[in-house]
């Protein structure tokens, strides 16, 4: 089946500090790979994703790239502010499946 | 654009009793989806649709009745409330099942 794996947070960092989420998958088949942000008392929101291998996909200072042969899709960010404070989730889609796959999300607390 | 809209916002209820949470999307979107949301969970879904008059059960089902009859609207229908569906629920839409999904607010439910 298809699965997704995030690190456990929370992570704490300071204002200004590097920041970096990890996410591996299991899919079976060609996954399209996402990650999503969800700010305290709101619904998800699409940061960014990547469709095939090598990709990267950037928003909002955000970058993660797909990298197919060792199945991550890690989220890094290289000067987090205290607005970015949220939950983030890892998440892929497979063709033919009904959905997306969520990982259980990572909660990211930045400090100024 | 309003994107997709839920209501209530917030709803408590006593155990046996019945209840419908609303959502509508006006993006025209064929996809459709239930998520609940629980702490060291991350989102698991309910049930889905691929267009109107078609509906099909997601990983936590039992306890939840949808319909689809309209492309805007995907209403959820919790038949006799428990404890144990006491969660953040999240509906979202899309073009198709593997494109970014667009998520609502939330509805949170406590069921005593």
């Amino acid at each position: 089946g298809n699965s997704v794996t995030q690190m456990e947070g929370p992570v704490t960092l300071s204002e200004e500090a590097f920041l970096t989420i990890n996410c591996t998958y299991t899919a079976t088949g060609y996954p399209s790979l996402f990650w999503y942000v969800q700010y305290p008392g709101e619904g998800l929101q699409l940061l960014l994703k990547a469709t095939k291998a090598d990709d990267k996909g950037s928003n909002k200072g955000f970058e993660a790239t797909y990298r197919k042969e060792t199945t991550s899709f890690h989220l890094e960010k290289g000067s987090v502010q205290v607005s970015d404070s949220a939950v983030y989730f890892c998440a892929l889609s497979v063709i033919g499946y009904s959905t997306l796959t969520f990982g259980k999300g990572t909660m990211l607390l930045v400090s100024p | 654009n309003a994107g997709v809209t839920q209501t209530p916002k917030f709803q408590v209820l006593k155990t046996g009793q019945s209840m419908t949470l609303q959502c509508a999307q006006d993006m025209n979107h064929e996809y459709m989806s239930w998520y609940r949301q629980d702490p060291g969970m991350g989102l698991r879904l309910i049930h889905y649709s691929v267009g109107a008059g078609i509906t099909d059960q997601g990983e936590v089902p039992n306890g939840y009745n949808v319909s689809r009859s309209t492309t805007e609207d995907f209403p959820l229908r919790l038949l006799s409330a428990a404890p144990s569906q006491t969660s953040v629920y999240f509906c979202a839409s899309s073009y198709s099942r593997d494109n970014e999904q667009f998520f609502g607010p939330g509805t949170r439910l406590t069921v005593l």
